[in-house]
């Protein structure tokens, strides 16, 4: 039971234009979101979160948007640079829960 | 200032076989966090563990045990190897005084890929 989705594998865009990722959660008991971005041979590195409470917040070139009512997020990457080509997961939780992941999404920036 | 340390890289095991992998947190955090991540996959929350004692478990068989020492840092041991179990799994780190599960952000090591043939 996939609780955090994400739809699309993969994402190209073109440097200085906007990254758009999206993320859909099927449990109304989250409550607060994050974005990790995973590098190969690393391990998932965390970008920025937003807790139900809030509908939006901005760390940056990075802003991630929540829509509770469509139990939609998404991840706004503005300008894209060639350093942001990653895997990026999305990740929930309930309370003070452990974190369910999405399978990720690829983004690739060309320069 | 260590982020969380992960041994071994790279481990390869025969079915039937016992691995152990081990983590150190990140300094600082008290709460250990483990996930396996398959192919293609997002991690998948296998086990918490804060002042010695796992806390939460997620949907992994008994095979799937850990661990946490007095300093923190953790060891996660699968036995009875089966070919699925190949995977990376990646330890998380975090630090909190509620003795509940997870609240506070994880940091990740960079993981341990076990391949199991």
């Amino acid at each position: 039971d996939q609780q955090v989705k994400q739809n699309s594998p993969s994402l190209s865009v073109q440097e200085g234009r906007i990254s758009i990722l999206n993320c859909d959660y099927t449990n109304s008991m989250f409550d607060y979101f994050l974005w990790y971005k995973k590098y190969p041979a690393e391990g998932p590195t965390f970008l920025i979160s937003i807790s139900s409470i809030k509908d939006k917040n901005e760390d940056g070139r990075f802003t991630v948007f929540l829509n509770k009512s469509a139990k939609h997020l998404s991840l706004h990457i503005v300008p894209s640079q060639p350093g942001d080509s990653a895997v990026y997961f999305c990740a929930a939780r309930a309370g003070a829960n452990n974190l369910f992941f999405g399978t990720g999404t690829r983004l690739t920036v060309i320069p | 200032d260590a982020g969380v340390t992960q041994s071994p890289t790279h481990l390869i095991k025969t079915r039937g076989q016992q691995v152990t992998l081990r983590c150190s947190p990140k300094s600082g955090h008290d709460t250990v966090c483990w996930y396996q991540q398959a192919l293609g996959q997002g991690p998948q929350f296998i086990f918490q563990y804060y002042e010695e004692e796992e806390r939460q478990r997620g949907n992994f068989p008994d095979r799937f045990s850990g661990h946490q020492f007095p300093n923190y840092s953790s060891e996660l041991n699968v036995n009875a190897l089966l070919l699925g179990d190949s995977a990376l799994y990646l330890c998380a780190s975090s630090f909190r005084t509620s003795g509940r599960g997870g609240g506070e952000t994880q940091y990740f090591g960079p993981g341990t890929r076990l391949l199991v043939l």
